[in-house]
């Protein structure tokens, strides 16, 4: 089955500054990738996803990069606020698959006013 | 209001006193789910169900059982339940089966096992 690594578990950062977490999978056939956002003592929540026929997906502030040769995403947020302080889980899974998301371990992202 | 809710929010409980732990959404999804979250682990999936009376393991399912007899409702259940079943369960839905739908948590459920 599928296998997604998160890294770093911790980051922390200056308010203002950017924030890069990056996540590596195993299974080819993957090929939807979200992020969520989980707020202290509050449920996930989807930020930004990306699929695999797209390198780049934007948000405002968020972006998600997807490098399908390495088997690596990563979810890039710029000027960063107190309220990117949560931990942010990247996960894989197959389209149109009925199975479930495989998560990675989550980042803890502390913004340092 | 379109929602995922859980019941209860916090449980503390005894080593093999059987619980069950409900979930109910109102945006008529096919797909839910049960995850649980451990520090260090992320959210892990224990059981899923495409649709009423349609329900399959996840990664982490021993312990556990669910039932899938209406749409709308995906109790988790726990026959014997011990301190390692001790953790912050979120309950999960989305239209449709395929993963690239949106997919929609409950406010979890804090679940102390003594």
């Amino acid at each position: 089955g599928e296998n997604v690594e998160q890294h770093p578990s911790t980051l922390s950062v200056q308010e203002g500054d950017s924030a890069v977490i990056k996540c590596t999978y195993s299974d080819s056939a993957s090929n939807y990738f979200p992020w969520y956002k989980q707020e202290l003592g509050k449920r996930p929540q989807l930020i930004i996803d990306i699929r695999s026929n797209v390198g780049e997906k934007k948000d405002q502030r968020i972006a998600v990069t997807l490098n399908k040769t390495a088997k690596h995403f990563s979810l890039h947020i710029t000027e960063t606020q107190p309220e990117d302080s949560a931990v942010y889980f990247c996960a894989g899974g197959t389209g149109g698959g009925a199975d479930g998301l495989t998560f990675g371990k989550g980042t803890h992202l502390i913004i340092q006013p | 209001e379109a929602q995922v809710t859980q019941n209860p929010r916090y449980l503390i409980t005894v080593t093999g006193k059987k619980l069950t732990v409900t979930c109910s959404q109102n945006m008529n999804h096919e797909y839910m789910s049960w995850y649980r979250q451990d520090p260090g682990l992320g959210l892990r999936q224990i059981y899923y169900s495409m649709n009423v009376e349609v329900t399959d393991k996840g990664d982490v399912p021993e312990g556990y059982k669910v039932s899938r007899k209406e749409k709308r409702n995906f109790p988790l259940i726990l026959e014997s339940p011990s301190p390692n079943q001790t953790s912050l369960y979120f309950c999960a839905s989305r239209v449709g089966l395929a993963v690239y739908n949106e997919q929609f948590f409950g406010p979890g459920t804090r679940l102390t096992v003594l």
